[in-house]
């Protein structure tokens, strides 16, 4: 089955620096790869995703990259702020194949000091 | 809004005790998941149900079971709890059929066996 690891497994930034989280997956059939973002004592919430028809898409200040030869994608945040303090989780999917299934990753522990 | 709710936020519960964890979502959804989530493990998927009395086994599914009666509800159940499902509980759910598979996810319910 899918295997999706995560790296790293905690970011350390300074507010209004950049931050990068990668990810990489395992079976080349998945086309669809959510980032869903987790702050503490909170659900998870969507707040990006990409197909594997594009390489990149934005949403403000962040967007994830998609390279499907290599099998990894990340997610880049800019001008980082105390309230993107957060667990994050990618995850990767097969459209029409199990049901909408998630896997997902480890977590990123992202820690923005002002 | 979507709007996915869990029957409890906190449990305690002891060794061998039969538990039940409720989940409810208002949307219309037609799959459902409950996931475990441990530091450093991500979300891990236990069961999931795609239709009434449709379930499907996750990558951890040993020692738990669930229930799908109404298409609203989902029910999570460990027949004779042990310490070591001492975790926190997600529910989510989503569409079956849309150009993403976005899950919503309930608040959770952190369970400590004793």
């Amino acid at each position: 089955g899918e295997n999706v690891e995560q790296h790293p497994s905690t970011l350390s930034v300074q507010e209004g620096d950049s931050a990068v989280i990668k990810c990489t997956y395992s079976d080349s059939a998945s086309n669809y790869f959510p980032w869903y973002k987790q702050e503490l004592g909170k659900r998870p919430q969507l707040i990006i995703d990409i197909r594997s028809n594009v390489g990149e898409k934005k949403d403000q200040r962040i967007a994830v990259t998609l390279n499907k030869t290599a099998k990894h994608f990340s997610l880049h945040i800019t001008e980082t702020q105390p309230e993107d303090s957060a667990v994050y989780f990618c995850a990767a999917s097969k459209r029409g194949d199990s049901w909408g299934k998630l896997q997902f990753g480890a977590g990123t522990q992202v820690v923005v000091t002002p | 809004d979507v709007k996915v709710t869990q029957s409890s936020r906190y449990l305690v519960k002891r060794t061998g005790e039969k538990v039940f964890l409720e989940c409810v979502q208002d949307m219309d959804h037609e799959n459902m998941f409950w996931y475990r989530q441990d530091p450093g493990l991500g979300l891990r998927l236990i069961y999931f149900s795609y239709d009434v009395k449709m379930k499907e086994k996750g990558d951890i599914p040993e020692g738990y079971s669930v229930s799908r009666e109404k298409k609203e509800r989902f029910s999570l159940i460990l027949e004779s709890a042990s310490t070591n499902q001492t975790s926190m509980y997600l529910c989510a759910s989503s569409f079956l059929i849309t150009p993403t598979d976005t899950q919503y996810f309930g608040p959770g319910t952190r369970l400590t066996v004793l």
